[in-house]
């Protein structure tokens, strides 16, 4: 069946510091590839994604690239902030979208940033 | 535009016993879902409808947990009778029909069983 494994945390992170949080996954078609953030005492929401194979999904200065070949979506930011922290999921999903397809998560990765 | 509204925000209960929660989705949203977040873990499908009827449910413990839609709008989900490990998160989260569309998500009914 269809998975993803991401680093576990938790990450803890200066500010201005470089961020990367591996995510990897097994599917069997061409999934979608999604980050979700869910920040202190608020629910899940859509930070990127991407739909195929070279795509790179960008927002708020994060960055992940759907790459076939090593099956990864790694998100990047070049210079995190206080206000980035917060607990980021790796997801996909089976079909080209997600607008009626469950989502697959992996374990979720905390990011602290401290000033 | 108003987002994906949950009820309660927490609970606490004894194991055997009952519990709801409720969902109401983005209007408009005709695909709805409910998911389980154990802590430490992502969240996991526990049963997806479309108005209302279930397209999938294969995840769902059928012999204590049971979710209904009755209108295609709002959404109940029951735990009865509940265990320890139905201690989680229960995350509900709707989108359009069609595909090409974000899921949201609501903020969430924290259960604790004890």
């Amino acid at each position: 069946g269809n998975s993803v494994t991401q680093m576990e945390g938790p990450v803890t992170l200066s500010e201005e510091a470089f961020l990367t949080i591996n995510c990897t996954y097994t599917a069997t078609g061409y999934p979608s590839l999604f980050w979700y953030v869910q920040y202190p005492g608020e629910g899940l929401q859509l930070l990127l994604k991407a739909t195929k194979a070279d795509d790179k999904g960008s927002n708020k200065g994060f960055e992940a690239t759907y790459r076939k070949e090593t099956t990864s979506f790694h998100l990047e930011k070049g210079s995190v902030q206080v206000s980035d922290s917060a607990v980021y999921f790796c997801a996909l999903s089976d079909l080209p979208d997600s607008g009626n397809t469950p989502l697959v998560f992996g374990k979720g990765t905390r990011l602290s940033v401290i000033a | 535009e108003a987002g994906v509204a949950q009820s309660p925000r927490y609970k606490i209960i004894e194991k055997r016993q009952s519990v709801a929660f409720w969902c109401n989705p983005i209007s408009g949203h005709a695909t709805l879902y409910w998911y389980q977040q154990i802590l430490g873990q992502g969240p996991k499908l526990l049963i997806q409808f479309q108005n209302n009827g279930v397209v999938d449910d294969s995840q769902l413990p059928k012999d204590r947990f049971s979710a209904e839609r009755l209108k295609g709008v709002d959404s109940t989900l029951k735990i009865q009778p509940a265990k320890l490990e139905d201690s989680a998160v229960y995350l509900c989260a709707s989108s359009f029909l069609r595909g090409g569309y974000e899921q949201y998500f609501g903020p969430g009914t924290r259960l604790t069983v004890t």
